[in-house]
């Protein structure tokens, strides 16, 4: 079975430019998780989504970053427009929703650099 | 104070050493608990859950001490394969939601 999908795996952009992220989560899960990483701060949760609706927004740093999941197999995250700051790994992961627990499948990530 | 808190290391063990890591967590309604793996310029994968009981899979035990709110990693005969940063990662609610706050990991260098 295919694993998360993420594309693309590196982008390189200019300051002011706009990003698209891309994601493809694994068939039959019903969570949809972004999150970004960096050095600094870790691993953090910027969305998620239940069903193709978000549920909780809160880790968006700012109205440069917005996401959509218009359905079940594809999301994503839009920085517009990019600065230097928002270099980072960005992963997208999925999961099932069950109760007593479950896993969260991460893509291989995409690397941004912002010039 | 963040919600999960762990040593950033790094700890640089011999091969064959046994490593534990701690984790405390701040939210002591927290439901769910798991210790991840990643590698270096890789995404994280789930390495075990954590429960009440405590768990056991293979090389590697995980307890839980809710009483403390802290969990830990155990690591016997360590190999040069689990050179790697181990988050922990907690989940705040039971059953409303499937989100999980991730600690900044602690790396462990296992050397020859």
């Amino acid at each position: 079975d295919a694993g998360v999908i993420q594309s693309p795996r590196h982008e390189v952009t200019e300051m002011g430019q706009e990003v698209t992220l891309r994601c493809k989560p694994i068939s039959g899960h019903d969570y949809l998780f972004w999150y970004r990483q960096t050095m600094m701060r870790g691993l953090e949760l910027l969305i998620y989504f239940n069903n193709n609706v978000p549920i909780d927004d809160s880790g968006m740093p700012e109205d440069r970053f917005s996401a959509k999941m218009p359905n079940a197999s594809f999301s994503t995250l839009k920085i517009q427009p990019s600065e230097p700051r928002d270099s980072a790994v960005y992963f997208c992961a999925s999961s099932l929703a069950r109760a007593g627990g479950y896993e969260q499948f991460f893509g291989p990530g995409t690397r941004l650099t912002v010039l | 104070r963040k919600e999960v808190e762990q040593d950033p290391g790094p700890f640089n063990v011999p091969e064959g050493a046994t490593v534990a890591f701690n984790c405390t967590y701040s939210n002591s309604a927290s439901q769910s608990f798991f210790w991840y793996r990643q590698d270096c310029r890789k995404e994280p994968k789930l390495l075990m859950s954590v429960y009440s009981s405590g768990n056991e899979d293979g090389r590697f035990t995980a307890q839980l001490n809710r009483a403390s709110q802290y969990i830990s990693l155990l690591i016997r005969d360590s190999k040069l394969s689990d050179s790697a940063t181990y988050p922990c990662v907690v989940s705040p609610l039971s059953l409303a939601t499937n989100k999980l706050i991730f600690g900044t990991g602690t790396l462990l260098a296992v050397q020859p």
